[in-house]
This record gives structure tokens, sequence and C-alpha cells, in this order.
């Protein structure tokens, strides 16, 4: 059974411009939920989707984004990037929203320059 | 606000040593417990998940206990190996909210010399 698959796995992106990150989640799952980790303020919530539907969402700016579509699959998207956005993204796929066990991406690790 | 702690930081052992991972919170309303591990520049693999109304799990050479009264769980490693150097994250699930499902400690920083 195949994992999360997060897409890309690096990228280098300038100041200003946008992105976007994809997650694919395990058959089955219908939760992902998207997260930040920095060094120092570790891993931050950004939001979770559950059937194309945005449940919770973190304390982050509107230029974070994200949507699910009707596969599960998942993008988030951060615009008008800034030097601080730098940062491993991780994305979690859980069969249902809510108590569930929680399976992690490899991650995609962006770079702002 | 649900704050989770994990003490030490960092933690450097001999190989072969039995080791002791901690994690607190501060909200003991919580749904289940969850620790990961944590290769460097990776993603995180979970390594064992503690419902509400259980006391502990078992996997392998992992043993991790939960003790919502007191906002604490400990992971206890055997045998410690040099591949079991990564870093070691628990996880409180909590039920919505702009803190999300998952909310992390710290971390602690395993290092395991042979």
């Amino acid at each position: 059974k195949a994992g999360v698959t997060q897409t890309p796995r690096y990228l280098i992106k300038t100041r200003g411009q946008q992105v976007t990150l994809s997650c694919s989640p395990i058959s089955g799952h219908r939760s992902v939920s998207w997260y930040q980790q920095t060094p120092g303020q570790g891993l931050q919530f950004l939001f979770e989707y559950f059937s194309e539907t945005q449940r919770n969402k973190g304390n982050f700016p509107g230029r974070f984004s994200g949507r699910q579509f009707s596969n599960s699959r998942s993008e988030m998207n951060v615009s008008t990037l800034e030097l601080g956005d730098s940062a491993l993204y991780l994305c979690a796929s859980s069969p249902t929203a809510g108590n569930t066990e929680a399976f992690f991406g490899q991650g995609t690790r962006l770079t702002v320059v | 606000k649900q704050e989770v702690t994990q003490i030490p930081a960092a933690l450097s052992v001999p190989e072969g040593e039995n080791l002791v991972l901690n994690c607190s919170f501060t909200d003991s309303a919580i749904y289940n417990l969850q620790w990961f591990r944590q290769d460097p520049g990776k993603g995180l693999t979970s390594l064992l998940l503690i419902q509400s109304s259980q006391r502990e799990q078992t996997s392998g050479r992992l043993n991790a206990s939960l003790d919502k009264s007191s906002g604490r769980s400990t992971l206890y490693i055997a045998a410690s190996q040099p591949g079991d150097s990564a870093t070691y994250l628990c996880a409180v699930v909590v039920y919505g909210g702009s803190q999300g499902n998952l909310i992390f400690g710290k971390g602690t920083k395993l290092s395991v010399k042979p």
C-alpha cells in the first residue's frame, strides 16, 4: 500500500513568487492536514481538509491557502512568498477526520531566496 | 491552549542503553497521543498511537505509556542502537480548532553512539 506522496520534494523560489505543493494521501484516506516545520517554531498546523471541505485552519496569513479534490488529493498554495516561508511542509493523511492515526509524507522543502 | 513539552531536548547515550523520553501536556482533554520519529530532512514516521482509554502500547523495543490525569507520556526504548538516532516527537490528538488535530512538542534529538 503506497504511503503519503508529496511533490515536489524540493523547491527554490524567489520572494514575491507563488508556489503550489501537492499531497496524495494513502488510498482510502479522506482527511489531509498540512503542517509547516521550521527550526524555531517546530511543527505548526496550517489547515485540514476532509471530503473537499476545510475543517480547520491554523493561524497563518491569507497568503496560505489550500484545497482538496474529489479523489482526496490536496494542494496548498502560498502566494507572495517571503523569506520566512522557507520551511519543510508536511502533509498528513488519516482515514477520517478527528482522532485517528496520522501518517505523514516525506515533505516538501521550500527555500525562498 | 494546549501546550506540549518534551524533555530533554537532546540526549546522547552509548549503544545498548535503555532510555526514556518524556512528553507532558497541559490539557488532559485529549483523544489520543502519538509518538513519531523524524530523521534529518525527512518526514515523520508514526511509532505508536495510544488511545485515551489505554495506558500503554508496545511495538518491538518501544513501549509508550500515557497518564492523562497527570498530563504525561513516556517513550521507553530498550537496548538502543545507532539506528535509533533521530528526533522523537510526541503529539496529542485533540479535536479541531486553530491548533489542529495534532499538537506537537519540539522533540527530543537522540544520538546513540556505537
